[in-house]
């Protein structure tokens, strides 16, 4: 079964660092995804990509984050100048298309900021 | 933007027991899926299911789309189905995917 891989599993960085999360969707999907839970808590929308730019982002999604889809394959979320809060669960998300489309997660990165 | 509610927010079952576990969402929808989170914090894809019914092992889930919710039923239920279970509903032009709080259900031996 395809599925949506993401690196890396775990990282642990310092307070002020930038950090890249990277993500392979499907390859036929169209729409990615990233998602952010803290421990506990619940699934926080991030960013939607579509058609190689942001269609959506949430509050959250400040200055401090950006994303990008560099060679048509990977699909990353950069953030600038970590702060302790960041620390979560970070979700790389597709789908294939658009109507009924099904929503496939990786299995996570987790961000650990000291 | 669309309200995707989940009842209950807790739930504590004796193993072999069975439970009901609601999502409800305020907006028509493109598609409705059913997550669990295991230990590790994996969300794992239990069903796909923007309407109808569906059965997988002990699981089933139905979606009424003309009424707004979906149930997520599970049957004699076992330790491992511990965890939390996410409804998350997909809408819009640009398939907006809404997660609701989530079900943290406990089973004990």
């Amino acid at each position: 079964e395809p599925e949506v891989t993401q690196t890396p599993s775990h990282q642990v960085t310092q307070m002020g660092q930038e950090v890249i999360l990277r993500c392979v969707p499907i390859s036929n999907h169209l729409y990615f995804y990233w998602y952010r839970q803290i421990l506990g808590q619940k699934v926080e929308f991030l960013v939607s990509f579509y058609n190689n730019e942001i269609s959506e982002k949430s509050e959250i999604f400040d200055d401090q984050f950006s994303v990008e889809r560099p060679d048509g394959s990977n699909f990353t979320l950069k953030i600038r100048s970590t702060k302790l809060e960041d620390s979560a669960m970070y979700f790389c998300a597709s789908i294939v298309r658009g109507g009924t489309g099904e929503l496939f997660f990786g299995e996570g990165s987790r961000l650990t900021v000291l | 933007g669309i309200q995707v509610e989940q009842s209950p927010p807790d739930l504590i079952l004796q193993e072999g027991a069975n439970s009901t576990l609601r999502c409800n969402f305020s907006d028509s929808v493109n598609n409705l899926q059913w997550f669990h989170q295991n230990p590790w914090g994996q969300l794992i894809n239990l069903f796909y299911i923007p309407s109808g019914t569906k059965q997988n092992g002990r699981l089933s889930a139905t979606t009424v789309a003309t009424e707004r919710y979906s149930l997520l039923y599970i049957s004699s239920s076992q330790t491992t189905d511990s965890g939390v279970y996410f409804c998350a509903v997909i809408s819009g032009g640009y398939q907006k995917v809404t997660f609701g709080i989530g079900t943290k259900l406990q089973v004990i031996p």
